[in-house]
């Protein structure tokens, strides 16, 4: 059985404060990894991948994927109140676009003026 | 235009109907998924589609079937509907590269 795993939350930062989202996975084997951003009512979009350890950087979001301790992490930084959301993470086993994802529950963010 | 769109967006039903939902796509792409969200979970995948000729189960099929009728659509039926199917699907699409998934905007199913 596949499992990824995320705190549930809510974690609530300050406006302008660092939101660390973490979350780890039970396969050796994923390939892929993948970071979703869910407004209240609305579907979720994709925000980041990365398939090798280190990190990756785009605009105020950074992923973090450590393969040896099966972590991977999201950091916002600058968090606006518009950051305010559920991040689902997502994990597969192929690389590309024939993924095959499995979903942790979310973490709920709140970000505070 | 939406480029993923699904209908209907909310549907309530009875126990023991058939009921389909549709997924209409304009990205071109080959993959598309169904996926179910219930309140605090995440997304529970249902059935996949690599191409119009292939079809997985995901990890929560029993209970449902899908249909390809063509690249762009991909509809998931519920033969005879459960409340515990009370849920809200997503239909979504991928491309080549991994950063090119969209989802649709949801439809709302209620099993009463």
């Amino acid at each position: 059985q596949k499992e990824v795993e995320q705190n549930s939350g809510p974690l609530s930062v300050p406006e302008g404060a660092i939101a660390s989202l973490n979350c780890t996975y039970s396969d050796r084997g994923s390939q892929s990894f993948f970071w979703y951003r869910q407004y209240s009512g609305k579907s979720p979009e994709l925000i980041m991948f990365i398939y090798s350890n280190g990190d990756k950087e785009d605009g105020r979001f950074t992923a973090q994927l450590n393969k040896a301790s099966q972590y991977v992490s999201l950091l916002i930084r600058d968090s606006q109140p518009s950051d305010s959301a559920t991040y689902l993470c997502a994990v597969s086993l192929s690389s590309g676009g024939s993924y095959i994802p499995t979903f942790g529950r979310g973490t709920s963010l709140i970000v505070h003026p | 235009d939406a480029d993923v769109t699904q209908t209907p967006r909310n549907r309530i039903t009875k126990t023991g109907k058939r009921i389909m939902l549709e997924c209409s796509q304009t990205k071109g792409h080959d993959r598309m998924y169904w996926y179910r969200q219930d309140p605090g979970l995440g997304l529970q995948l249902i059935y996949y589609s690599f191409d119009v000729k292939d079809i997985n189960k995901g990890e929560i099929s029993d209970g449902y079937s899908v249909s390809r009728q063509a690249q762009a659509k991909f509809s998931l039926s519920l033969e005879s509907a459960i409340p515990n199917q009370t849920a809200l699907y997503f239909c979504a699409t991928a491309g080549q590269g991994m950063n090119e998934q969209f989802f649709g905007p949801g439809t709302r199913l209620t099993v009463l």
